[in-house]
């Protein structure tokens, strides 16, 4: 089914480790991006990619790095996990978020020991 | 800075009773604003988008409204069902690449 695939779906780090979370789609949207979510707090920005080869940043995105060297895959990484990078990443994607809107992966439960 | 806010946290209601979602946003210089559900342990499914120069939308049993110049979106779900039961989180889009979330309101709706 076409959407918005991300892997894994849980993982447990100890702190001070390194991982990548993994985000693909296979709808050719230019827009992908990764958010995390709190509880008792709306969805925040990460970092965000408007299309192959460029990236920024979002509203929290110190110990977080991405690339897109693909349409297709916008990857997640861990530099050296926190206790505070406990929460659910979640990553989206859109083809002109003006008209469409996004469609969101089922999204990573990443617990920081 | 947008802030967006959903109120109530949490929200009962009886089968069959209409349902009434509330969403406020500080900056009405909004794209557009998006509805959506999450089911516990799922990720977010799209309901309702709702352009900035709209009013409001509807599929089904769901109607959104906008009103930019007050700064607030409704949501309404008529004649709730146990499967309504869910989390439904508000977002404006901001510019064309960034979505600003507000906390959601969780909804139980009681057989």
């Amino acid at each position: 089914n076409a959407g918005v695939t991300q892997t894994p779906k849980f993982q447990v780090l100890k702190t001070g480790q390194s991982m990548t979370l993994q985000c693909a789609q296979d709808m050719n949207h230019e827009y992908m991006s990764w958010y995390r979510q709190d509880p008792g707090m709306g969805l925040r920005l990460i970092h965000y990619s408007v299309g192959a080869g460029i990236t920024d940043q979002g509203e929290v995105p110190n110990g977080y790095n991405v690339s897109r060297s693909t349409t297709e895959d916008f990857p997640l990484r861990l530099l050296s996990a926190a206790p505070s990078q406990t929460s659910v990443y979640f990553c989206a994607s859109s083809p002109d978020l003006l008209w469409v809107g996004y469609t969101f992966g089922s999204g990573t439960r990443l617990t920081v020991v | 800075k947008q802030e967006v806010t959903q109120i109530p946290a949490a929200l009962s209601v009886p089968e069959g009773e209409n349902l009434v979602l509330n969403c406020s946003f500080t900056d009405s210089a909004i794209y557009n604003l998006q509805w959506f559900r999450q089911d516990p342990g799922k990720g977010l499914t799209s309901l309702l988008l709702i352009q900035s120069s709209q009013r409001e939308q509807t599929s089904g049993r769901l109607n959104a409204s906008l009103d930019k110049s007050s700064g607030r979106s409704t949501l309404y779900i008529a004649a709730s069902q146990p499967g309504d039961s869910a989390t439904y989180l508000c977002a404006v889009g901001i510019n064309d690449y960034k979505l600003s979330f507000g906390a959601g309101t969780t909804v139980t709706v009681r057989a």
